[in-house]
């Protein structure tokens, strides 16, 4: 089945620096891919993802990229704001399960100001 | 207001003493997952449903149970809870169709077996 290894396990950086999150997936079938914000206390909730057929999506300072060939993706944070320290999933979809989502362990950022 | 609610919150129970967790959603949702969530290990697949009477085992279903009667309910059921049950519980639902969509979490359910 699919595995996802996701690093760093935590990520501490200044206010205004760059992060930058890395996945890798061991599935060549996956081929959907998302990143996911949990917030200390709260739900996961999604801020990006891209699909197979897509090298690279940006919304405002946070981009991910995807390297089919090498299987793996990245999620780049760019200016970092305090209000970013959280901590960060990424998960790939094995096509044959549909809605199934397999998660990556974790990044704790913390953003320092 | 769109939303996937859980209930209860938190839960203390012991050891062998069935409980179950509500799940629902307003989306009309097709597709809805459990997941615990352990430290170091992110967010493990319990069950999953695709529809009304359709479940499947997920990576993590020694345990467990779970029933799809409603489209809107998926509830979680431990016949008889062990310590090593003792994590956080995340449901979740999302639209079915040929792509996979968004999942959308409830607020989670904090159990504590003793």
């Amino acid at each position: 089945g699919e595995n996802v290894e996701q690093h760093p396990s935590t990520l501490s950086v200044q206010e205004g620096d760059s992060a930058v999150i890395k996945c890798t997936y061991s599935d060549s079938a996956s081929n959907y891919f998302p990143w996911y914000k949990q917030e200390l206390g709260k739900r996961p909730q999604l801020i990006i993802d891209i699909r197979s057929n897509v090298g690279e999506k940006k919304d405002q300072r946070i981009a991910v990229t995807l390297n089919k060939t090498a299987k793996h993706f990245s999620l780049h944070i760019t200016e970092t704001q305090p209000e970013d320290s959280a901590v960060y999933f990424c998960a790939a979809s094995p096509m044959e399960y549909g809605n199934k989502l397999v998660f990556g362990a974790g990044t704790i950022l913390r953003v320092k100001s | 207001e769109a939303q996937v609610t859980q209930n209860p919150r938190y839960l203390i129970t012991v050891t062998g003493k069935k409980l179950t967790v509500t799940c629902s959603q307003n989306m009309n949702h097709e597709y809805m997952s459990w997941y615990r969530q352990d430290p170091g290990l992110g967010l493990r697949q319990i069950y999953y449903s695709m529809n009304v009477e359709v479940t499947d085992k997920g990576d993590v279903p020694e345990g467990y149970k779970v029933s799809r009667k409603e489209k809107r309910n998926f509830p979680l059921i431990l016949e008889s809870p062990s310590p090593n049950q003792t994590s956080l519980y995340f449901c979740a639902s999302t639209r079915g169709g040929l792509f996979v969509h968004e999942q959308y979490f409830g607020p989670g359910t904090r159990l504590t077996v003793t």
